[in-house]
């Protein structure tokens, strides 16, 4: 089936540092989603992204889309310890159309301070 | 606050005996879905509700079965429970199915099977 990586898989930063994550997908995508899910809770949706090359941001989060619409990306500047959880990009409409998400394989990120 | 819930939020079962995890919502979504979350693994769609159409995905298990009596509540049967079914099942929640639709997730049941 389709699938949608992300890397890296874990990422251990110190507080402060910048961190990104890179969601890559072998077909276009009519849009994006993000999702954060901290340990042991659940998915909590971000943001979508629908144009080719739209940024987006939000505090300390950048959101990009790729031009070519196949790639998306999240950054953090300056981590806290709040930020600490598994993101995940779930770009909708990979199996059957609609809003289907499949997720990508996730990027689980540990603050340490 | 409108919301999704989930009970039980853990469930423990034994090897064969049938569970039921429920899910109510009070967003008045046409969507809900259910998905099986594995440990350190992504959310997998097993099947979904438009309305009282339900939408199964090719590759869940007929050990899986669901229901949506009303539009607020949306039930998750496992007939015969393996212990490969451990895991969160996560109920979530969409106006409707336009590729735009957010999804809105609810805290998760996490299943022991013993």
């Amino acid at each position: 089936g389709q699938q949608v990586m992300q890397i890296p898989q874990y990422q251990h930063v110190q507080e402060g540092e910048d961190f990104t994550t890179y969601c890559n997908s072998s077909t276009t995508l009519s849009n994006i989603q993000w999702y954060k899910q901290r340990p042991g809770g659940h998915p909590v949706f971000l943001i979508q992204l629908v144009k080719s090359g739209e940024v987006k941001k939000q505090k300390r989060l950048t959101f990009q889309f790729g031009e070519a619409k196949k790639n998306s990306s999240l950054h953090i500047t300056a981590t806290q310890t709040t930020d600490v959880g598994t993101y995940f990009c779930a770009p909708p409409g990979l199996t059957g159309g609609g809003n289907k998400l499949t997720f990508g394989t996730g990027t689980q990120l540990k603050v340490e301070l | 606050d409108a919301m999704v819930i989930q009970n039980p939020r853990y469930q423990v079962t034994q090897f064969g005996k049938p569970v039921t995890l429920s899910c109510s919502q009070t967003l008045n979504h046409n969507v809900m879905y259910w998905y099986q979350q594995k440990s350190s693994q992504a959310p997998k769609l097993l099947f979904h509700y438009y309305d009282k159409d339900f939408n199964n995905e090719a590759d869940t298990p007929d050990n899986f079965q669901s229901r949506r009596p009303n539009t607020s509540f949306c039930f998750l049967d496992i007939r015969s429970p393996g212990l490969g079914d451990a895991a969160m099942y996560l109920c979530a929640t969409s106006r409707a199915r336009q590729g735009t639709d957010t999804q809105y997730f609810g805290p998760g049941t996490r299943l022991t099977v013993l």
